[in-house]
């Protein structure tokens, strides 16, 4: 089982100010995901990652960039954040034993921008 | 493409009603199907799983059977509580690999 910490949890913020959601992971897994989570509770694949240096672009375009220059770091930035981007943002991890597809999740970062 | 539909909620039932929600998915092949179980503030939680064809996943009560001659994984369980309140999202591992799609997750709500 994988232990997945997002920080901040939850996030006002003001137009235009850059920020930065965090995602940390302590079982080496090399797969990781964000999703964004819109009102209506719809998930939609954002980025994801195979590794260090890898990163890459989901199915819902998002201005949003990610980085992976450790394996146990995520994390998402936003450069310019608009209140369009308000949405709970959830990080998640894919066990490769299983290998079956399953992932593990955080609890979430809600972002609201006003 | 791959996608992913479930019945759209939300769904209300008293304590120790039977619970279903149906699940369908497009498909090339056997994928992996789940269910997750999303608790108010939470993130989302695995519930069961089915990784082949006639699998039955199970647990807390909850159960969901692989069924490729419908393409379905419906959700069961016999009598819910007032805990089982939460949004549930049917689940299935994209045709590349690479990632879940999901449902767009069914509201349950329990009264007791």
């Amino acid at each position: 089982e994988a232990d997945i910490y997002q920080t901040p949890r939850y996030l006002v913020i003001g137009t235009g100010k850059k920020i930065t959601l965090e995602c940390s992971q302590t079982m080496g897994h090399d797969k990781m995901y964000w999703y964004q989570q819109d009102p209506g509770m719809e998930l939609h694949l954002i980025h994801y990652s195979y590794g260090v240096n890898s990163t890459e672009k989901g199915d819902l375009s998002s201005e949003s960039t990610v980085s992976r220059i450790r394996t146990e770091h995520f994390p998402l930035t936003l450069e310019s954040a608009r209140p369009s981007h308000t949405s709970q943002y959830l990080c998640a991890t894919q066990d490769p034993i299983a290998n079956t597809g399953e992932l593990f999740f955080g609890e979430g970062s809600r972002l609201t921008v006003l | 493409g791959d996608s992913v539909t479930q019945m759209e909620g939300p769904v209300t039932l008293s304590e120790e009603a039977f619970l279903t929600i149906n699940c369908t998915y497009t498909a090339t092949g056997y994928p992996s199907l789940f269910w997750y179980v999303q608790y108010p503030g939470e993130g989302l939680q695995l519930l069961l799983k089915a990784t082949k064809a006639d699998d039955k996943g199970s647990n807390k009560g909850f159960e969901a059977t692989y069924r490729k001659e419908t393409t379905s994984f419906h959700l069961e369980k016999g009598s819910v509580q007032v805990s089982d309140s939460a949004v549930y999202f049917c689940a299935r591992i994209n045709q590349a690999g690479t990632a879940l799609i999901f449902g767009k997750g069914t509201t349950l709500s329990v009264s007791s």
